[in-house]
């Protein structure tokens, strides 16, 4: 059984940097997309990247020149950065495997 | 930049039929896309349904069935029940990019 645990802080500033983690329990690392996911509140999925365990990565257009996914293979874990946040940042962020195992979600806020 | 569209809200009642459509704005969802449908309900993760436009996860109910429907991805609940309720989303593979679809909230009444 598959199962994703994440963690992060859950309150910025405007202009900081969101930093995410998620790791991995139970299966193989190897041979899987790992994404990250966002849901601002009461609104729908925002796909925000991924990146499989050798490295490559795809990012949305809108977020791509913000964003970074990064992966540690010798600790089964992925993590999400996201630099100069805004408000409109603020949205629960989820964690997956090939979009088919999801992390619990966290949330996070963007406010002065 | 796709946009996917999908039906922002469907009525049914229980044990009835309902399909919920997902539309691209490049043009018709053929078999060249994949298409996934997730069921989220309120205060959960989200949970996949169907991947790769047809296929079931092992632990989705035999009701749910995913198709291509007039240039659309389609979800299909055949003997929809109570706990079906929820919104309902679909991801479009579109190159390297993902692309959610806006939701449909599904009320079964």
């Amino acid at each position: 059984q598959v199962h994703l645990q994440q963690w992060g802080a859950g309150l910025l500033q405007p202009s900081e940097t969101l930093s995410l983690t998620c790791a991995v329990y139970g299966g193989s690392f190897s041979g899987y997309y790992w994404s990250w996911i966002r849901q601002p509140p009461g609104k729908g999925l925002e796909w925000i990247g991924e990146i499989t365990h050798s490295g490559s990565t795809n990012y949305d257009p809108s977020l791509k020149s913000r964003v970074t996914i990064s992966v540690d293979t010798s600790k089964n874990q992925f993590s999400l950065n996201l630099n100069s946040v805004t408000a409109a940042d603020t949205a629960i962020y989820y964690c997956a495997r090939d979009l088919m195992w999801w992390g619990q979600g966290t949330l996070v806020t963007v406010s002065s | 930049q796709t946009v996917v569209t999908q039906e922002p809200s469907l009525t049914v009642s229980p044990g009835g039929t309902v399909t919920l459509t997902c539309a691209s704005s490049t043009g018709a969802v053929t078999s060249g896309y994949s298409v996934n449908w997730f069921q989220q309900k309120p205060g959960q993760a989200p949970r996949a349904l169907i991947y790769s436009t047809t296929n079931k996860h092992s632990w989705t109910p035999a009701r749910f069935s995913g198709s291509l429907l007039g240039g659309k991805a389609a979800l299909t609940v055949s003997g929809v029940q109570p706990e079906d309720e929820a919104d309902y989303y679909c991801l479009l593979y579109s190159g390297d990019v993902r692309v959610f679809g806006g939701g449909t909230k599904l009320t079964v009444l």
